[in-house]
C-alpha cells in the first residue's frame, strides 16, 4: 500500500525556518518525481516544488524561489522542503504528492500525504 | 502560466440529481502532436488530501464511480456527476499538466440542496 507521511510541521516566526519531511511507503520511491502542492486555509491548491527521481532536477514555484529548496534521500525514501525567509503568506497545509508520470513530463497526482499544517505567525 | 478558472465557485444539486461543473484553461491544454488534452479533475472531501477522479480530460481513475465523467477540448471543459450522491459532497478541483509547473483552480464547492 503507498503511503506518504509528512511531517515537520508547526508554528514559526515571520522570517524564520522549518524543514518538512514526506516519508514514503509501498513503492519504488527513487522511481518517481515528487512534488509539493500546498493550502491555505479555506482556500484552493497551489503547486509549490517539484523534483525528479535521481534528485537532480527541481523546479520551485516563483513565489517561493530563492526561499524554499526541495530534495530527497532514495535510501531514507524520504522527501524533504526547506523552508527559509517564511511569511505570513507561506502559512498552508503542506501536501507531498506522488507524481504518476514516470517522465514528469505531464505531472498528476494519484497519492497524497495527509498534510502538514505550516503557521507563520509572531 | 497557465490560469485555470472554474464556474460555479458552489453549487446546490438534490441527491440523484445532475451537478455540472465547468473549468476554463487561459489557453490551450490540448496536445495537437497526440490529439490529448492535459487536464486532470480531483475531488477533495472535508479534511482529507485531495483525490484523483479523471486524467486526460476524460479518463477515469480506476475505483472512480462511473457517475463521474469528465469532457471538453482545447480550453473548455467539464466535470459532470449524473447522479448526486450524498459522498459526493466535496470542493472539486481542475488541474493543467499541459505545462510541467501544473496549476489548479479556485475549486467547485458541491453540497445537497
Amino acid at each position: 500500500e503507498v503511503q506518504l507521511v509528512e511531517s515537520g510541521g508547526g508554528l514559526v516566526q515571520p522570517g524564520g525556518s522549518l524543514r518538512l519531511s514526506c516519508a514514503a511507503s509501498g513503492f519504488t520511491f527513487s522511481n518517481y518525481w515528487m512534488h509539493w502542492v500546498r493550502q491555505a486555509p479555506g482556500k484552493g491548491l497551489f503547486w509549490v516544488s517539484r523534483i525528479n527521481g535521481n534528485g537532480v532536477s527541481t523546479r520551485n514555484a516563483d513565489s517561493v524561489k530563492g526561499r524554499f529548496t526541495i530534495s530527497r534521500d532514495n535510501a531514507k525514501n524520504t522527501l524533504y522542503l526547506q523552508m527559509n525567509s517564511l511569511t505570513a503568506d507561506d502559512t498552508a497545509v503542506y501536501y507531498c504528492a506522488r507524481d504518476m508520470s514516470l517522465s514528469g513530463d505531464d505531472p498528476r497526482f494519484d497519492y497524497w500525504g495527509q498534510g502538514a499544517l505550516v503557521t507563520v505567525s509572531s | 502560466d497557465i490560469v485555470m478558472t472554474q464556474s460555479p465557485d458552489s453549487l446546490a444539486v438534490s441527491l440523484g440529481e445532475r451537478a455540472t461543473i465547468n473549468c476554463k484553461s487561459s489557453q490551450t491544454i490540448l496536445y495537437s502532436s497526440s490529439n490529448k488534452n492535459y487536464l486532470a479533475w480531483y475531488q477533495q472531501k472535508s479534511g482529507q488530501p485531495p483525490k484523483l477522479l479523471i486524467s486526460w480530460a476524460s479518463i477515469r481513475e480506476s475505483g472512480v464511480p462511473d457517475r463521474f465523467s469528465g469532457s471538453g477540448s482545447g480550453t473548455d471543459f467539464t466535470l459532470t456527476i449524473s447522479s448526486l450522491q450524498a459522498e459526493d459532497v466535496a470542493v472539486y478541483y481542475c488541474q493543467q499538466y499541459y505545462n510541467t509547473l501544473p496549476t489548479f483552480g479556485q475549486g467547485t464547492k458541491v453540497e445537497i440542496k
